[in-house]
């Protein structure tokens, strides 16, 4: 079945950097887009960036612009989020998320559990 | 981008009772070339992903039982508990993904 299991959360200055990783099993990840959304603690669902299957494309909410970048490797199975220049807004948990397509964006089934992001001094 | 907005923020339900929650987007996510809404809904219960319930708007999700309906197109939907149970306490989420960035609604919490 299809597992998404998160890791590289943890508590970072601001300005600070950290990277997430998803390791993907269960499907053939290199066919498929995948997706980050993140839930601030006490607030709703943000969709936070997407990367086409083969890496051809990838596409941001303007929040994260510049800072963020998504990327994966197929060879092992895992996706990544580079976070740079973290803000106290970042803090959040941070969910990997399967696509049903490898080039568009669908409704989202499969979810990792999450890795926390804490920005803080 | 497409802003989406549901309502109540909140609601009480009794046990047994319906619920009703919409979710209204800012522009419409009607599809005429597949004739489809790229609309979904989730539920979200705390320290848990949030699990998919309805895609295309009124899909039912495989294992979703069949008190909840979606129904709705271009920019108006709606998600209904016909009989709410416990275990439908939760937060509910709207979500559009006809273009970048996707976007949530806020979210609807359901109470007993």
């Amino acid at each position: 079945q299809v597992q998404l299991v998160e890791s590289g959360g943890g508590v970072v200055q601001p300005g600070g950097s950290l990277r997430l990783s998803c390791a993907a099993s269960g499907f053939t990840f290199s066919s498929y887009g995948m997706h980050w959304v993140r839930q601030a603690p006490g607030r709703g669902l943000e969709w936070v960036a997407f990367i086409r299957y083969d890496e051809s494309d990838q596409f941001y909410v303007d929040s994260v612009k510049g800072r963020f970048t998504i990327s994966r490797d197929n060879s092992k199975k895992t996706l990544y989020l580079q976070m740079n220049s973290l803000r106290p807004e970042d803090t959040a948990v941070y969910h990997c998320a399967k696509d049903d397509y490898g080039t568009g964006w669908s409704s989202l089934k499969y979810w990792g559990q999450g890795t926390l992001v804490t920005v803080s001094t | 981008d497409i802003v989406m907005t549901q309502s109540p923020d909140s609601l009480a339900v009794s046990l047994g009772e319906r619920a009703t929650i919409k979710c209204k987007s800012s522009q419409s996510v009607f599809n005429r070339s597949n004739n489809k809404n790229y609309l979904a809904w989730y539920q979200h219960k705390p320290g848990q992903p949030p699990k998919l319930l309805f895609y295309w708007a009124s899909t039912r999700e495989s294992g979703v039982p069949d008190r909840f309906s979606g129904s709705g197109s271009g920019t108006d939907f709606t998600l209904t508990i016909s009989s709410l149970q416990a275990e439908d306490v939760a937060v509910y989420y709207c979500q559009q993904h006809y273009t970048t960035p996707l976007t949530f609604g806020g979210g609807t919490k359901v109470e007993i």
